[in-house]
């Protein structure tokens, strides 16, 4: 079992709907969780960072930690073409340098 | 660009030949770190750099790979006597070093594929 497990899909919506997307991990010590973005053939941009649990919003994007379930979420909202990407959830221990991703998301919004 | 820069962007190489690449992190990082992903999957950690000091390597990172990274500016990834199945899109990011949370910022990759 892989320490962050994230549903590749394909997943695609229309323009302008709401996006929800999700991790699961399994090691209660990762204690920062970040959501990267990912275009094709580029290397990943970090989107937003949570310490700990609770909500943190920017702009278009909320992402949500809920440490008691193991459980990490980021929405989109009024999603757009240019957000089509592949996401991918991140998680660090307290004090620990490396990054531990999940598999990503491969988003496509439609026009 | 003040990014972090990686050189080459693509290497085709055969199966038995050494690669070497290189990164630049961004300037004022002291922290810079090497992952590598594979189709499909997200980065995996295979080691990271303080200055020049090698502070953690990964098991991923066989007695085939080497990572320097001397006088603490830019670092280098071998792949000794390389096969099928180091292909991959090689990451380096770079960071700063503090309290709590330092952004780690990635570079655009080396993609191999080893013939």
């Amino acid at each position: 079992q892989k320490e962050v497990e994230q549903d590749p899909g394909p997943l695609s919506v229309p323009e302008g709907a709401i996006v929800s997307l999700n991790c699961t991990y399994s090691n209660s010590a990762f204690q920062y969780f970040m959501w990267y973005r990912q275009y094709s053939r580029k290397g990943p941009e970090l989107l937003m960072y949570t310490y700990s649990s609770g909500n943190k919003e920017d702009g278009r994007f909320t992402a949500q930690v809920d440490k008691s379930s193991k459980y990490i979420s980021l929405f989109i909202r009024d999603s757009q073409p240019s957000d089509s990407a592949t996401y991918l959830c991140a998680m660090s221990f307290q004090g620990a340098q490396k990054l531990v991703f999940g598999q990503g998301t491969r988003l496509t919004i439609n026009p | 660009d003040t990014g972090v820069s990686q050189n080459p962007r693509h290497k085709i190489t055969k199966r038995g030949q050494n690669v070497t690449f290189r990164c630049d992190p961004i300037s004022e990082h002291n922290r810079l770190y090497w992952y590598r992903q594979t189709l499909g999957q997200g980065p995996e950690f295979l080691t990271y750099f303080q200055n020049e000091a090698q502070l953690e390597k990964s098991r991923l990172l066989s007695d085939r790979f080497s990572a320097e990274r001397p006088k603490g500016s830019f670092s280098t990834l071998e792949i000794q006597r390389t096969e099928q199945g180091d292909s991959a899109m090689y990451l380096c990011a770079s960071s700063l070093t503090g309290p709590g949370y330092n952004e780690q910022f990635f570079g655009p990759g080396t993609r191999l594929t080893v013939l």
